[in-house]
């Protein structure tokens, strides 16, 4: 089926290991989000690609580097997990119309734990 | 980054009743608003993208309204079931706006 997929669904870190979450959609989209979800703050943004070969902070950027590989990929990737980055992450993607009009199709989640 | 307020924050019903719940958010250079449904456990399911002072969509027992003079948004359900408990969430975007930024979310709880 069409859609978002979001790799692992589930992993435990340690403090200071590095990771990378991998994020492909199969809707020809141009644009795709890192979202992170935390009891209490709703989804907040971390970075997003408005299209191939551009990326920009979101609202939680700090700790966070992201990559669009190609115009069906955008990974996120965390150099030193630290405890405050356990949360559920979410990919979503849009078709390319900014402001964003169309609405955004999210990915099932990758839920962190940083021990 | 817009300033966006839901209200409230969590309610609960009985099944049978109606709602709403609320969006307010600053209605200068206003362009869209992107309402959201997200179960437990589950990914946010888009319901609504409004972009007209005074529209009205409705999908369902759910539908929404739009006032962008005063910088608000109402979503209703009328009869609610238990399948109707989720987080509603609500992104306003300006014409400056490049990705959605969320409120927290009204959190809806329906007993039967």
């Amino acid at each position: 089926n069409a859609g978002v997929t979001q790799t692992p669904k589930f992993q435990v870190l340690k403090t200071g290991q590095s990771m990378t979450l991998q994020c492909a959609q199969d809707m020809n989209h141009n644009s795709m989000y890192w979202y992170r979800q935390d009891p209490g703050m709703g989804l907040r943004l971390i970075y997003y690609s408005a299209s191939e070969g551009t990326t920009d902070k979101g609202e939680v950027p700090n700790g966070y580097n992201v990559s669009r590989l190609n115009k069906r990929e955008f990974s996120l990737r965390l150099e030193s997990a630290a405890p405050s980055q356990t949360s559920v992450y979410f990919c979503a993607s849009s078709e390319a119309k900014l402001p964003p009009i169309y609405g955004y199709t999210f990915g099932s989640g990758t839920r962190l734990t940083v021990v | 980054i817009l300033n966006v307020e839901q209200s409230p924050q969590s309610l609960h019903v009985q099944e049978g009743d109606s709602t709403n719940f609320t969006c307010s958010f600053p209605s200068s250079n206003f362009y869209a608003l992107h309402w959201y449904r997200w179960e437990t456990a589950k990914s946010p399911e888009a319901l609504f993208v409004m972009t007209l002072n005074g529209d009205e969509k409705k999908k369902g027992r759910i539908s929404a309204t739009l006032n962008t003079k005063e910088g608000y948004s109402y979503l209703y359900i009328k009869g609610s079931q238990p399948e109707d408990s989720a987080t509603y969430l609500c992104a306003p975007i300006n014409q400056a706006g490049t990705a959605l930024i969320f409120g927290k979310g009204t959190t809806l709880s329906v007993s039967s």
